[in-house]
């Protein structure tokens, strides 16, 4: 009954690793979205995907590469593994593209060794 | 970058009490949420507020917009040791479609 899930909920990795986190979201929204959160909490958007299009893509390295292989999943895939990419990453979803109230997943805690 | 700033950044208060928190933001916005986010868990809505209200309640939450100064404020009433939590307000960008988060009120209540 989740309405949004990731997996996994905890990642501990080594530097230069490649690593996925899945999200899914049965809320039957169009638009889905990436945050990053930081040891200080602050939270912000990485990407956005509109009906499986990528809209938002927030001066993110491009060793992360989003997919949507449909408008229920947005999964996230990192390449080469930096420290400074140990974060809490979030999952949400919206009815529609724009500004409306964001359903989050329970995030994934990346720690990167 | 129209970026919501949270005060306080922390509050302690006892059960019973009332908490107040706000938030500005820089420039003009279509409207402005407040989320809720318990420790290890996702952000969760509270509520909404748009451009064009000045005050809006939901239970024991009462949420005030003051576009003139650009800002906003977040009352919790008769708060519980349940409400310990932090508080991020977002404001929507003028373009883009995408939600600005503060860095948050973090919350504690005492029982």
């Amino acid at each position: 009954d989740t309405a949004v899930s990731q997996t996994p909920k905890y990642l501990v990795t080594q530097m230069g690793n490649d690593k996925s986190i899945k999200c899914e979201q049965n809320l039957g929204h169009d638009t889905m979205y990436w945050y990053k959160q930081d040891s200080k909490k602050f939270l912000k958007i990485m990407f956005s995907y509109n009906n499986k299009e990528l809209i938002i893509n927030e001066t993110v390295p491009n060793r992360f590469s989003p997919k949507s292989p449909d408008k229920a999943h947005l999964n996230l895939h990192i390449n080469s593994l930096e420290l400074g990419d140990s974060a809490v990453y979030f999952c949400a979803s919206s009815p529609r593209h724009g500004t409306d109230t964001q359903y989050f997943g329970p995030g994934t805690r990346l720690t990167v060794l | 970058s129209q970026q919501g700033e949270e005060d306080p950044q922390a509050l302690s208060i006892q059960e019973g009490e009332n908490a107040t928190m706000n938030c500005s933001y820089k420039t003009s916005i279509n409207n402005l949420q407040w989320y809720r986010q318990n420790s290890g868990r996702g952000l969760v809505h509270l509520i909404l507020i748009r451009s064009n209200e000045r005050e809006k309640h939901s239970g024991r939450l009462r949420v005030t917009l003051d576009t003139s100064k650009k800002s906003s404020s977040l009352l919790i009433t008769a708060s519980r040791a349940a409400d310990t939590a932090s508080y991020f307000c977002a404001t929507d960008a003028a373009q883009g479609g995408k939600l600005i988060f503060g860095q948050g009120t973090e919350l504690s209540v005492k029982p």
